[in-house]
């Protein structure tokens, strides 16, 4: 079984100030992690994904996650917030084995205050 | 680059009606899936097909849900008869199978039964 926990379903940061959104992960075997963004009246849109490759993963629009095993953590993070960052932000979990089922968390609301 | 397409984009009927929601994936992809996502339970998964077979539908509701995958190319998902609590936004997405690939999302189906 797989399962993602996002710690914070809001979170608010001022313009120019670091983001943390947080994301722990729960599978009995090496998993891969997503980041996805979510924009008002739109769908979700991959910003990085961890495979095993490197353990810091960069993705778009400045973001980067790393993955952590000892603290089964996959964490998304951006020095300086935009205001243009303000959306929900969704950690996805997803395991080998045949099949394709992707774990979504709750989602936490990046509001940013100019 | 053609995304995931999703008709119609809004939808408002009454109670009782037959709704039908369309989706066309990327060309290439050969994974398909149907979510429904509202504010209390988040994004859920109601039915993931591979190759137009369906693999997983124990996310589909009830028996008044109901998708096909005729094509690699169109799947609908039926609600028949609809209900109030039905009322969400319906999202199809699209990846290329394989538990590392990230799926495509369409901007999705804000759905309404009155």
């Amino acid at each position: 079984a797989q399962s993602v926990t996002q710690l914070g379903s809001h979170v608010s940061v001022s313009e120019g100030a670091l983001v943390l959104l947080r994301c722990n992960y729960s599978s009995s075997v090496p998993p891969y992690l997503f980041w996805y963004v979510q924009y008002p009246n739109q769908g979700l849109q991959l910003l990085l994904k961890y495979t095993s490759a490197a353990t810091l993963v960069k993705g778009i629009n400045g973001f980067e996650a790393e993955f952590k095993k000892s603290e089964t953590s996959f964490h998304l993070t951006k020095p300086s917030a935009h205001m243009s960052d303000a959306a929900e932000y969704f950690c996805a979990v997803s395991t080998s084995g045949g099949y394709q089922k992707v774990t979504f968390g709750i989602g936490t609301k990046l509001q940013v205050i100019p | 680059d053609a995304g995931v397409i999703q008709s119609p984009r809004h939808e408002v009927t009454e109670m009782g009606q037959e709704v039908t929601l369309r989706c066309k994936p990327i060309s290439g992809h050969n994974s398909l899936f149907w979510y429904r996502q509202t504010m209390m339970r988040g994004l859920e998964l109601l039915i993931y097909f591979n190759n137009n077979v369906p693999i997983d539908d124990s996310g589909m509701p009830e028996d008044r849900f109901s998708a096909k995958m005729p094509n690699a190319s169109f799947s609908t998902l039926k609600i028949q008869p609809s209900e109030p609590r039905d009322s969400a936004v319906y999202f199809c997405a699209s990846s290329e199978g394989g538990d590392n690939q990230p799926q495509h999302f369409g901007d999705g189906t804000r759905l309404s039964i009155l």
